[in-house]
């Protein structure tokens, strides 16, 4: 069975622009969390999407959106892009909203000019 | 109070020694505790994880170690192989929000052969 995929792999934007990030879950599980991972730190969580609903945010600016499909998979959307914005983001799947354990895909690596 | 503490920072370990990563808590609402695996260009796999109601948990060459009183719990790698070098991340998580999983800073381990 196929993991959680997240595309593209790799992004260079600039600063201001706009990014869309994709992400499709695990068969069969219907939550998606985004995390942003910084180099050399932890994962910091940034949503959780359950049946198409924001269930929770994390300290982010509101330059940071996201929704999810019908088909449970999700998009995560950052404006106004700042050079800070450059991280690993990470998508992660679950069955339900707050079951664990949650697995994560390999990430889309976002760089910023 | 949300925070979760790990060390150390970076661990050298010889093939077939014992390895330990410690992480330290302050919130006793947590009541999930995963550590994952991360290789570079990688996201987070899931090893192993652990809920307060036991203090060990042990999974092939892998064991958790929990300290409710002292808010602490432990990785164990046995016999450790090359293979296993990765950074290492504990994370923890709360039943009233148990959609996000906070994390530690990590530590990165080299097994040498």
């Amino acid at each position: 069975d196929a993991g959680v995929t997240q595309s593209p792999t790799h992004l260079i934007k600039t600063r201001g622009q706009q990014v869309t990030l994709r992400c499709s879950p695990i068969s069969g599980h219907k939550s998606v969390s985004w995390y942003q991972q910084v180099l050399g730190q932890g994962p910091q969580f940034i949503f959780q999407y359950y049946e198409k609903e924001e269930r929770g945010r994390g300290n982010f600016p509101d330059r940071f959106s996201a929704r999810q499909f019908p088909n449970y998979s999700s998009e995560l959307n950052v404006n106004a892009l700042l050079l800070g914005d450059s991280a690993l983001y990470l998508c992660a799947s679950s069955l339900g909203w707050r079951e664990q354990p949650q697995h994560f895909g390999d990430g889309t690596r976002l760089s910023i000019l | 109070q949300q925070q979760v503490k790990q060390s150390p920072q970076s661990l050298i370990v010889q093939k077939g020694g014992i390895s330990i990563i410690n992480c330290a808590y302050e919130n006793t609402a947590f009541d999930y505790f995963p550590w994952y695996q991360q290789f570079p260009g990688k996201g987070p796999a899931l090893l192993i994880a652990i809920r307060p109601d036991v203090s060990e948990k042990k999974e092939g060459r892998f064991t958790i170690s929990f300290n409710k009183s002292a808010k602490q719990f432990s990785l164990h790698i046995m016999d450790s192989q090359p293979g296993d070098s990765a950074t290492y991340f504990c994370a923890a998580s709360n039943g009233d929000s148990s959609y996000k999983l906070i994390f530690g800073s990590g530590t990165r381990l080299l097994v040498r052969p």
